[in-house]
């Protein structure tokens, strides 16, 4: 089956730093892969994707690059802002042709910026 | 444009009861899905749709029922509702199979 395996916080660092989640995973079919953040109290808001091998998917000085021979993609920014505080999530659709859809996600990696 | 909308957004619930957890899109959407978050478990996908009248069980699907009737609508239906049912239930939909879903701002259910 599918799944994805994600780093898990809290992960901690100072305003400026640089950022890298790792995210990893399995699928059948040909996946198209997604980065969620997560806001207290809030949805998920879709921060990035990529639909297939050596994309590169990038929103708000977020980057994360779809490598198939490492089934990797990882989530990095080059200077973190207080502001990026959240729950990020990673996750995976695997789209087999056989009808099934949905996401499959990671267990989602708590973000602490400090000023 | 309203987006993803869920109601309600709070409820809680006595060991046995029924209930609805409604959910509409008004972005003409033919892929829906429902999914619970529970803490340190990530989100879990509980059913999916691909479009009206075609429905199908995801990963955790024991204890809800689903329909879609049209392409606005797909309730989430807990029908002898339990404990281990408590959880933050969030709908979501997409256009097509590459795009991204769209997440409603969720519903948070107690049962006690």
């Amino acid at each position: 089956g599918n799944s994805v395996t994600q780093m898990e916080g809290p992960v901690t660092l100072s305003e400026e730093a640089f950022l890298t989640i790792n995210c990893t995973y399995t699928a059948t079919g040909y996946p198209s892969l997604f980065w969620y953040v997560q806001y207290p109290g809030e949805g998920l808001q879709l921060l990035l994707k990529a639909t297939k091998a050596d994309d590169k998917g990038s929103n708000k000085g977020f980057e994360a690059t779809y490598r198939k021979e490492t089934t990797s993609f990882h989530l990095e920014k080059g200077s973190v802002q207080v502001s990026d505080s959240a729950v990020y999530f990673c996750a995976l659709s695997a789209y087999s042709g056989g009808g099934a859809d949905g996401l499959t996600f990671g267990k989602g990696t708590h973000l602490i910026i400090q000023p | 444009n309203a987006g993803v909308t869920q109601t309600p957004k709070f409820q809680v619930l006595k060991t046995g009861q029924s209930m609805t957890l409604q959910c509409a899109q008004d972005m003409n959407h033919e892929y829906m899905s429902w999914y619970r978050q529970d803490p340190g478990m990530g989100l879990r996908l509980i059913h999916y749709s691909v479009g009206a009248g075609i429905t199908d069980q995801g990963e955790v699907p024991n204890g809800y029922n689903v329909s879609r009737s049209t392409t606005e609508d797909f309730p989430l239906r807990l029908l002898s509702a339990a404990p281990s049912q408590t959880s933050v239930y969030f709908c979501a939909s997409r256009l097509q199979v590459s795009y991204g879903y769209t997440f409603g701002s969720g519903t948070r259910l107690t049962v006690v």
